[in-house]
This record gives structure tokens, C-alpha cells and sequence, in this order.
């Protein structure tokens, strides 16, 4: 059974902060892993799918690293502005395609 | 394009009762996957669609059915209603392979009463 990690559980920056936080998972029979950016009343949306060790994405201010043998990834956000507030989610899939989600990470942006 | 589509978006009913749950899925996508999201917790794993079978199942009992259809469609039923169904039901399509990311739609809110 897939365990996988997230933290902090919640995070509550002021605009143009930068932040990051962590998805653990386990490092054996990997294949890939996701995150997910959920705003509240709106459907979680893909922000990355990432397979390979050492893998780095970046989609605007945000950025995400993946390190396959320690069983880790690092979501980064750059200058934090209000619309960044939101849960994001990881979820490393079986081959088949099922995923297990952490618990999520619940940014808070202030202006 | 449509994307993933789910109904109703809210839903009240009372222990016992049997409720089903309908989503389709984004056009082009052949697999659809439900889960259940509680309070304080990320999604959960429900079950898997794909070519009108179950291919695979997380932690739910046998309560919790599914059903595709050849328009690649798919309904959730739970059997005997519990106040712990209470939950956001999402439901996510994808292409086959399961490195792809997921298209989720809004979610069905069940309250159980």
C-alpha cells in the first residue's frame, strides 16, 4: 500500500513570499508522480506529470523537482500572489494508472 | 470542448437509501476513475473504468458499484447509504496509459443524513 506525504498540511504566506513543500512517497516500484493544483469550488487541475529522477518542471512561477531514489518531490512557488492559494496535491499512479493522493497542502496567499 | 462533466452536483439523502452518481468524461479520454473526497483528506481511490470493465479497485465495499457505458460514460452506485458516504465524489478521466494526467470534473457532494 502506497503511503505518500505531504507538508506542511497548511502554509499561509503574504503575496510575493516565495514557498515550497514536500511530497514523500515510496521510492520502490516507482513510475511516476503528479501534482495537482485544487482551488476551492473548482476541479483539481494538472500541473505536472513527472517521470524520470533528477526531473525538473516549470510552468510560470511554479516548479516542481523529483528525486525517484529518496522518494521525494519539491513543489516551488515564486513570488506567491492571492490566485496561488489553492490545495496542491500529489499522487504517484500504479501502471495502471490509480492514484494515491496525499493529503494535500493548503497555501494561503495574503495580500 | 467539454470537459469532464458530473451530475447532480449536490445530492441530500438518508441512511439506507441507494444514490447513483453520473459522469462523462472529457472528449477523447476512454477511462474514467471515481473517487471520494472527505473532509481533511486527499481523494481517494474508488475504482477504475476502462472498455466498459472494472480494472481496478481501491479500499471501498462491495456497496460501491460501477458501471461504463460504450460512449465511455460512467455511473457510481452506493448500496445501503452510511453518514460516513458523505463526501465529494470526483470523478477524472484520462487516456489509457497511466502516466497521463487526469481531467477531473467538479465532484457530486453526498450528504448522507
Amino acid at each position: 500500500i502506497l503511503n505518500v506525504e505531504q507538508s506542511p498540511q497548511s502554509l499561509h504566506v503574504q503575496e510575493g513570499d516565495s514557498t515550497n513543500f514536500t511530497c514523500s512517497f515510496p521510492s520502490s516500484n516507482f513510475y511516476a508522480l503528479h501534482w495537482y493544483r485544487w482551488e476551492t469550488a473548482k476541479s483539481p487541475e494538472a500541473l505536472f506529470v513527472m517521470t524520470l529522477n533528477g526531473d525538473e518542471k516549470k510552468k510560470g512561477r511554479i516548479s516542481a523537482t523529483l528525486n525517484t531514489k529518496e522518494g521525494y518531490s519539491y513543489l516551488y512557488i515564486k513570488g506567491s500572489q492571492p490566485e496561488d492559494s489553492a490545495t496542491y496535491l500529489c499522487a504517484p499512479p500504479n501502471q495502471g494508472g490509480k492514484l494515491i493522493f496525499g493529503q494535500g497542502t493548503e497555501l494561503s496567499v495574503k495580500p | 470542448d467539454a470537459g469532464v462533466t458530473q451530475s447532480p452536483t449536490h445530492l441530500i439523502k438518508t441512511r439506507g437509501q441507494q444514490v447513483t452518481l453520473r459522469c462523462s468524461p472529457k472528449s477523447g479520454h476512454d477511462t474514467v476513475s471515481w473517487y471520494q473526497q472527505a473532509l481533511g483528506q486527499g481523494p481517494q481511490f474508488i475504482f477504475q473504468y476502462y472498455e466498459e470493465e472494472e480494472r481496478q479497485r481501491g479500499n471501498f465495499p462491495d456497496r460501491f458499484s460501477g458501471h461504463q457505458f460504450p460512449n465511455y460514460s460512467s455511473e457510481l452506485n452506493v448500496n445501503a447509504l452510511l453518514l460516513g458516504d458523505s463526501a465529494l465524489y470526483l470523478c477524472a478521466s484520462s487516456g489509457r496509459a497511466g502516466s497521463e494526467k487526469l481531467f477531473f470534473g467538479s465532484g457530486t457532494q453526498l450528504s448522507v443524513l
